[in-house]
């Protein structure tokens, strides 16, 4: 059974950091480009972060550009972000979620349950 | 950025009701649109990719139409696991984007 779990949500203060993981399991990691998306309290779904098989290709969102690092590590089949320089408005869920191609259209599945990030003085 | 605007915000519906969720694209999309079922607590499951096809393992009962800027998710018999939130996805163009979600209540 496909899985992702993540990981490393909590609070922390404005200005600080933290770092997201995201075991995957039950397919094969490295086939597969990954993606962060969050949800905000009473918000729906923002697309965070993309990041290729291999590591070699990256995309964000211009909300958290310069400030999230995605990064991957196939041999534990694991995703990670870091998020740094935090604020109330980067408080949500994270979930994340494998990306799929199929004739050139890209869907999400499978996804995590999500972490929660509260950033709050 | 292509933005994704869904209709209705909510709707109360019955079980055994058909119901209709419209999701509209700032600019055309073909067919690189995708659907997702969401529950408290849970993350987003896959129900349409592409459009109209169906995801493994997703009831029948499920099915999406459209295509360009104007598609549509469609419940033939409302089941009592499908109130959730309802979100539309583009893949067209990065940033991919979704819809604002369409949460399907008990009437």
């Amino acid at each position: 059974e496909m899985q992702m779990v993540e990981s490393g949500g909590g609070v922390v203060r404005p200005g600080g950091s933290l770092r997201l993981s995201c075991a995957a399991s039950g397919f094969t990691f490295d086939d597969y480009g990954m993606i962060w998306v969050r949800r905000a309290p009473g918000k729906g779904l923002e697309w965070v972060s993309y990041i290729n098989w291999n590591g070699g290709s990256t995309g964000y969102a211009d909300s958290v550009k310069g400030r999230f690092t995605i990064s991957r590590d196939n041999a534990k089949n694991s995703l990670y972000l870091q998020m740094n320089s935090l604020s109330a408005e980067d408080t949500a869920l994270y979930h994340c979620a494998r990306v799929h191609y199929g004739d050139y259209v890209a869907w999400f599945d499978p996804w995590g349950q999500g972490t929660l990030v509260t950033v709050s003085s | 950025d292509i933005q994704m605007t869904q209709s209705p915000s909510s709707l109360s519906a019955s079980a055994g009701d058909r119901v209709t969720i419209t999701c509209r694209a700032s600019q055309s999309i073909t067919n690189y649109l995708n659907w997702y079922q969401q529950k408290p607590g849970k993350g987003p499951k896959l129900l349409i990719y592409a459009a109209s096809s169906l995801h493994s393992g997703v009831p029948s009962r499920f099915s999406g139409s459209g295509s360009g800027t104007d598609f549509t998710l469609t419940i033939s018999s409302l089941q009592p696991e499908d109130f959730a939130t309802y979100y539309c996805q583009q893949s067209y163009t990065t940033p991919w984007t979704f819809g604002q979600g369409t949460k399907v209540e008990i009437k």
